[in-house]
């Protein structure tokens, strides 16, 4: 089944203690995204990758990290997570689309956030 | 920078009638995407229906179909025969032509009553 997995599904820390949020796709999917979703704002993307090893800010990237050491996996860092980071997140993968041939983003099921 | 407005932050409708949910967007490209998204308790984001801005016709999925007013950056959703599984919260969604980042509207709550 094609699919993206994110785990944990909630996690509760507190201020400091650094954590990782795992993002995996079975599809072979160039793009990989992660979004945060915020009550009255939507979602906002947080980082991009287009491939192995090209990795780029989207619009909310501060105190943020991630990499992209295989195609599979695209985790998301929070070295000093922080109250204001208290969210839901979504990652999402895709073909890398060209032009016409927009392909369907698909999402991982969500990971609560709560920085206490 | 693209923007994707939705000003219905709840709308309500009764099961077995149709509503509309409202969104615009801003944008100086000609070519792009627009989508909707479905988000119900579960918290999964689901693919209601996709529009090419370079196509004319309105898409249709089912029950589902869009109002695309291009030249006055309108992309409405219609519900019809609404059901209770239709209860969700409802995203607006856009995509440039040479790019895979989704730009999200605020999102309107649809809540469907029996």
């Amino acid at each position: 089944e094609a699919q993206v997995t994110q785990n944990p599904r909630y996690l509760i820390t507190v201020t400091g203690k650094k954590l990782t949020v795992t993002c995996s796709q079975n599809m072979n999917h160039e793009y990989m995204s992660w979004y945060r979703q915020d009550p009255g704002l939507g979602l906002r993307q947080i980082y991009y990758s287009m491939n192995v090893e090209v990795t780029d800010k989207g619009d909310v990237p501060e105190g943020y990290k991630v990499s992209r050491k295989e195609k599979r996996n695209f985790p998301l860092i929070l070295e000093s997570p922080s109250p204001n980071q208290t969210s839901l997140y979504f990652c999402a993968s895709s073909l890398l689309s060209a032009g016409d041939s927009a392909d369907t983003q698909y999402f991982g099921p969500g990971t609560r956030l709560t920085v206490l | 920078a693209q923007t994707v407005t939705q000003s219905q932050p709840e709308m309500s409708v009764q099961e077995a009638e149709t509503v509309t949910l409202s969104c615009t967007y801003d944008t100086s490209e000609s070519d792009y995407y627009l989508f909707w998204y479905k988000q119900p308790p579960s918290r999964q984001m689901i693919l209601v229906i996709r529009q090419e801005a370079y196509k004319q016709q309105n898409a249709t999925e089912n029950r589902f179909s869009v109002n695309f007013q291009k030249a006055a950056k309108s992309f409405s959703l219609k519900i019809s025969d609404s059901q209770l599984g239709d209860a969700a919260m409802y995203f607006c969604a856009y995509r440039g032509y040479n790019t895979d980042k989704l730009i999200f509207g605020t999102g309107t709550r649809l809540q469907v009553f029996p």
